[in-house]
């Protein structure tokens, strides 16, 4: 089965500077990548997602990349906020129509004022 | 999100006993699915079902089980065969039509003394 890894674990930054998360995944048949964001004692909630017939897409101050050769994708957050502070969680699908998602084990970011 | 309920939010129960968690949506949502999480470990996936009456094991399916007579509802029971229940569980739900994105619920924390 799929087997996503995600780091790093943990990550703080200061208010304004970017963030960068990253996922690879061991499925060459994974072809969709959501990432979802939680906040302390909410619901996961989709804030990006990517299909692999796309290298990039950009949503605000988001924006996830994907590398299907080395077959790892990263979310990127400028500009942060302390509302981007979240456990923010990366996920693929082998199956392509989000039905079987494979999560990694997540990145609690905090930003720092 | 607000269309996908969970009850109860806490539950409590002593080892041995088999507890039944709700899930109910009005989304008119197609697919429902189950997922644990603990710290650390991300969502693992626990069952999902594509169509009434019709579910699927996920990475973690021991010790748990379901049912799905109806499209909007999904009860998931954790019985006394499993071996660590205390966990937070989460249900989710997705549209076959339009985008993949899965839709969680505000999850139930369920706690076996």
């Amino acid at each position: 089965g799929e087997n996503v890894e995600q780091h790093p674990s943990t990550l703080s930054v200061q208010e304004g500077d970017s963030a960068v998360i990253k996922c690879t995944y061991s499925d060459s048949a994974s072809n969709y990548f959501p990432w979802y964001k939680q906040e302390l004692g909410k619901r996961p909630q989709l804030i990006i997602d990517i299909r692999s017939n796309v290298g990039e897409k950009k949503d605000q101050r988001i924006a996830v990349t994907l590398n299907k050769t080395a077959k790892h994708f990263s979310l990127h957050i400028t500009e942060t906020q302390p509302e981007d502070s979240a456990v923010y969680f990366c996920a693929a699908d082998p199956t392509g129509g989000g039905n079987k998602l494979t999560f990694g084990t997540g990145t609690q970011l905090k930003v720092e004022l | 999100d607000g269309g996908i309920t969970q009850s109860p939010k806490y539950l409590f129960r002593k080892e041995g006993q088999n507890v039944t968690l709700s899930c109910e949506q009005n989304l008119n949502h197609d697919a429902m699915y189950w997922y644990r999480q603990d710290p650390g470990q991300g969502l693992r996936l626990i069952y999902y079902s594509q169509i009434v009456n019709d579910f699927q094991k996920g990475d973690i399916a021991e010790g748990y089980s379901v049912s799905r007579e109806k499209k909007e509802s999904f009860p998931l029971t954790v019985t006394s065969a499993q071996k660590n229940p205390t966990a937070f569980y989460l249900c989710a739900s997705r549209s076959f039509t339009g985008t993949d994105t899965q839709y969680f619920g505000p999850g139930t924390r369920l706690t076996v003394l």
